[in-house]
């Protein structure tokens, strides 16, 4: 079982809908990370998180610290949020990355 | 704009060969690390150097090897390539030598054929 896991691997939605990407991990960890890479490759960090709740725009991420989950939300998502998203977490006793395996979202006008 | 630079973008070589993947850090940081992305694993930590130093070690292989300079840009080495070396690889750095804070670098694209 992976350490860090993703849902949904793949999502397609509409213009204009609500989405929800969730990671669960298993590890002890300092922070969390949510990270986009688009078609072309490159990877930009959305947020770091180690408690509660961030909101950037039109993204919010949350965490709950007690049952190792965290959520991505995108509000009223648009086509140029079609991207990878991947959930990163440090690990508490290595200081390493461990990403999930990441969700493939389209968005369609 | 990550600050980070990798070098090449693309890379296409053959099967036994060796390649430089190149990074310069964002100014002021002073660890690099090291991932490979490959379609079937996702993204694996390899490598980190701290201020020219060996900081941590992930999955790397014996046929790889990278090194960090006095002036902080960092080299990994990929010698007697295999297909299944085909991979993006990223390069991003950090002030200290936890990765709080990512900052990623494009990617190089390498092609083993």
């Amino acid at each position: 079982k992976n350490e860090v896991e993703q849902s949904p691997q793949n999502l397609t939605a509409q213009e204009g809908e609500f989405i929800t990407i969730n990671c669960s991990y298993s590890v002890g960890i300092s922070a969390l990370h949510w990270l986009q890479q688009h078609p072309g490759g490159g990877i930009v960090s959305l947020f770091m998180l180690s408690s509660g709740k961030k909101k950037h725009g039109r993204l919010i991420a949350t965490i709950n610290i007690q049952e190792k989950h965290s959520s991505l939300h995108i509000t009223a998502s648009h086509p140029r949020d079609s991207a990878v998203y991947i959930c990163a977490v440090l690990s508490y006793n290595t200081d390493k990355l461990i990403f999930g395996t990441g969700t493939r979202l389209q968005v369609f006008p | 704009d990550s600050g980070v630079t990798q070098t090449p973008k693309h890379l296409i070589t053959a099967t036994g060969q060796r390649v430089t993947l190149r990074c310069s850090p964002r100014s002021g940081d002073l660890s690099v690390y090291w991932y490979q992305q490959s379609l079937d694993q996702g993204l694996q930590f390899l490598i980190q150097y701290y201020n020219g130093e060996e900081r941590a070690k992930g999955n790397i292989l014996e046929r790889f090897s990278a090194q960090q300079f006095p002036d902080l840009h960092s080299e990994l080495n990929l010698s007697s390539l295999e297909l299944g070396d085909s991979a993006l690889y990223f390069c991003a750095s950090s002030f200290g030598t936890v990765q709080n804070t990512i900052y990623f670098g494009e990617g190089s694209w390498l092609t083993v054929v």
